[in-house]
């Protein structure tokens, strides 16, 4: 059973207030990802984390920042966010010992006015 | 340029019947594939995997089959029950350790009572 909770599920919120999506894992993972999720279009990797202090940008360019300070916290921040950030965001964890899949979230539905 | 595709953006199927799902790749560096369920505003969550070392992996109502020449895998559900009816991704990476996971744009699936 996995074990990775996201909050909030659901937020609206204006055009450049500052928001922060928190992501939580019990599950010990090393490797926690964020990815973001439009209707019809596939999961886009916007960050990435393998560790402690170790954060990567993924192959979608976001204006978004992660920071790494526990093992089991990934939060997303949007310093001023737009109409444009309106998505669906998701985070996910994955077992560093050898293949294995990702642990989803269920997700923060982020709409901004 | 999309390296998962799954071209089929929907499937209707009748209850009891097969479903396949269908995944075309093109990175032969590709040596693990997966694939998600989701249900709208929730997370996706894990269905079943494949290693390029098998072609075949069977769990349950579901079964991966896995074509590297033709860079294909496909999911089979058999029979097919209404709670099925969701969003179908499938994922794919390269190496054990593979810190990306690339995603295709998903199928719908609907399975008619």
């Amino acid at each position: 059973e996995a074990d990775i909770y996201q909050t909030p599920r659901y937020l609206v919120i204006g055009t450049g207030k500052k928001i922060t999506l928190e992501c939580s894992q019990t599950m010990g993972h090393d490797k926690m990802y964020w990815y973001q999720q439009d209707p019809g279009m596939e999961l886009h990797l916007i960050h990435y984390s393998y560790g402690v202090n170790s954060t990567e940008k993924g192959d979608l360019s976001s204006e978004s920042t992660v920071s790494r300070i526990r093992t089991e916290h990934f939060p997303l921040t949007l310093e001023s966010a737009r109409p444009s950030h309106t998505s669906q965001y998701l985070c996910a964890s994955r077992d560093t010992r050898g293949p294995g899949e990702l642990f989803f979230g269920e997700g923060s539905r982020l709409t901004v006015l | 340029d999309q390296q998962v595709k799954q071209n089929s953006p929907s499937l209707s199927v009748q209850e009891g019947r097969i479903s396949i799902l269908n995944c075309d790749y093109t990175n032969s560096m590709f040596d693990y594939f997966l694939w998600y369920k989701k249900y709208p505003a929730e997370g996706p969550t894990f269905l079943i995997s494949i290693s390029s070392i098998k072609d075949k992996n069977e769990d349950g109502r579901f079964t991966v089959f896995l074509n590297k020449s033709a860079k294909h895998l496909s999911l089979h559900i058999v029979p097919s029950q209404p709670g099925d009816s969701a969003v179908y991704f499938c994922a794919a990476s390269a190496g054990n350790t593979g810190n990306q996971f690339y995603f295709g744009t998903g199928t719908s699936l609907t399975v008619i009572p």
